[in-house]
């Protein structure tokens, strides 16, 4: 079935360092891949999302790759911040308003 | 913050007993989505509501049940309550259509089976 698969569970960086969660997807129908972040007790939030028609994005501190024919998508961090420290999950999906598949999702800890 | 808001926030059932969520959608959103987010995991699909009509379902059973209403509010009903119901289960909002949108999360209700 349908199934993403994201490493590492943890991550642990120093403030100011970079830091990189990756994902691998099975259904070769995903064209819509976001991210989100979830804190305690919250949520999750979109941060950042790319399409299949494009390779990469980036807003900011954050930048998403994707290479559609290995079925693998990234998160990148850079000048990581303590207010970064959170659970990341990725997802996929066929469309942006379909059912998305989640990865098991990413415990960043930025420590100052 | 999003403007999904989900009620209650946080509930206890007893086994056997049946629990309704209720989840407000984002205004101008016409898609509700529901998650069941067990500790640790990542979130799961349960299903999909667009314009009052269920619009895919998740591997969930049939005691988990839904509707949505024609404000786009929507409730997720869950009968003969397991233990392994106990989870955060998180509604998100979306348009579908022209001009559609991405899904956006309300806070979750934190139900525990006991």
């Amino acid at each position: 079935g349908e199934n993403v698969e994201q490493h590492p569970s943890t991550l642990s960086v120093q403030e100011g360092d970079s830091a990189v969660i990756k994902c691998t997807y099975s259904d070769s129908a995903s064209n819509y891949f976001p991210w989100y972040k979830q804190e305690l007790g919250k949520g999750p939030q979109l941060i950042i999302d790319i399409r299949s028609n494009v390779g990469e994005k980036k807003d900011q501190r954050i930048a998403v790759t994707l290479n559609k024919t290995a079925k693998h998508f990234s998160l990148h961090i850079t000048e990581t911040q303590p207010e970064d420290s959170a659970v990341y999950f990725c997802a996929a999906s066929r469309y942006n308003t379909d059912k998305l598949i989640f990865g098991t999702g990413t415990r960043l800890q930025v420590f100052p | 913050e999003t403007g999904v808001t989900q009620s209650p926030t946080h509930l206890i059932k007893t086994r056997g007993q049946q629990v309704t969520l209720r989840c407000s959608s984002q205004s101008g959103h016409n898609t509700v989505s529901w998650y069941q987010q067990a500790l640790g995991q990542g979130p799961q699909f349960i299903f999909q509501y667009y314009r009052e009509e269920e619009n895919g379902r998740g591997n969930f059973p049939p005691r988990f049940s839904g509707l949505q209403f024609p404000n786009y509010s929507s409730e997720l009903n869950v009968n003969a309550l397991e233990l392994d119901d106990s989870a955060l289960y998180l509604c998100a909002s979306s348009l579908a259509g022209h001009g559609n949108t991405e899904a956006f999360f309300g806070q979750g209700t934190r139900l525990t089976v006991v």
